[in-house]
């Protein structure tokens, strides 16, 4: 139990488009889903929390206009890194978690190159 | 704030050795603690966790304690796998937060 899934798994964007990502809870209903960039070698750096049905909080420094997430549904969130540049470029990996727990389930995690 | 600092790796050990990887954390309340596991390739995974002081979590032949006084959550195994060669994240979710503040991660690689 407690999977979450994300696609795509790799993506290769030109610089300046745009890219969506999905994340799902494939066998339960998360409350509240976690987006995080991860760098090379580096730790998990939280971008936003969404909680279904409301707008997503963004950590300090996130550009809410460039990383915009929706989580329209108890088992799906999107982040669309819009007018994507170079410096973008990283592993976006979502978690999810259920009402009454403090457990984050994770998904595997998107590696986003923008040439 | 809220942070947790980890022992800096690579850490590379042989077969059947002892692991320690330390962790210690500063917090305004009382925390719960985890340790997630990333393996080559894939996403992180929730090894173990512990939500009040003196709490042991344990899974896979991993343990740690809550040690409220040491303000630590060291992870320890008595003998050490080929199989697991991964990342090791040592996190806390903060008192009343949702988010998990995480660690640097610590690469740790077994040699046969």
């Amino acid at each position: 139990g407690a999977v979450v899934s994300q696609h795509p798994s790799r993506v290769i964007c030109k610089s300046g488009t745009s890219v969506k990502i999905e994340c799902r809870s494939l066998d339960f209903q998360a409350t509240t889903m976690f987006w995080y960039r991860q760098f090379p070698k580096q730790s998990l750096m939280l971008m936003a929390t969404s909680n279904e049905g409301s707008k997503a909080t963004y950590e300090q420094g996130v550009e809410k206009d460039k990383f915009l997430i929706n989580h329209a549904s108890l088992t799906l969130s999107t982040l669309t890194v819009t007018s994507a540049h170079p410096e973008d470029s990283s592993f976006y990996i979502c978690s999810a978690q259920t009402g009454g727990t403090d457990t984050q389930y994770f998904g595997p995690g998107t590696r986003l190159t923008v040439l | 704030g809220d942070s947790v600092t980890q022992m800096e790796g690579p850490v590379t050990l042989s077969e059947e050795a002892f692991l320690t990887i330390n962790c210690t954390y500063t917090a305004t309340g009382y925390p719960s603690l985890f340790w997630y596991v990333q393996y080559p390739g894939e996403g992180l995974q929730l090894l173990l966790k512990a939500t009040k002081a003196d709490d042991k979590g344990s899974n896979k032949g991993f343990e740690a304690t809550y040690r409220k006084e040491t303000t630590s959550f060291h992870l320890e195994k008595g003998s050490v796998q080929v199989s697991d060669s991964a990342v090791y994240f040592c996190a806390q979710k903060p008192q009343g937060a949702q988010k998990l503040v995480f660690g640097q991660g610590t690469r740790l690689t077994i040699n046969p």
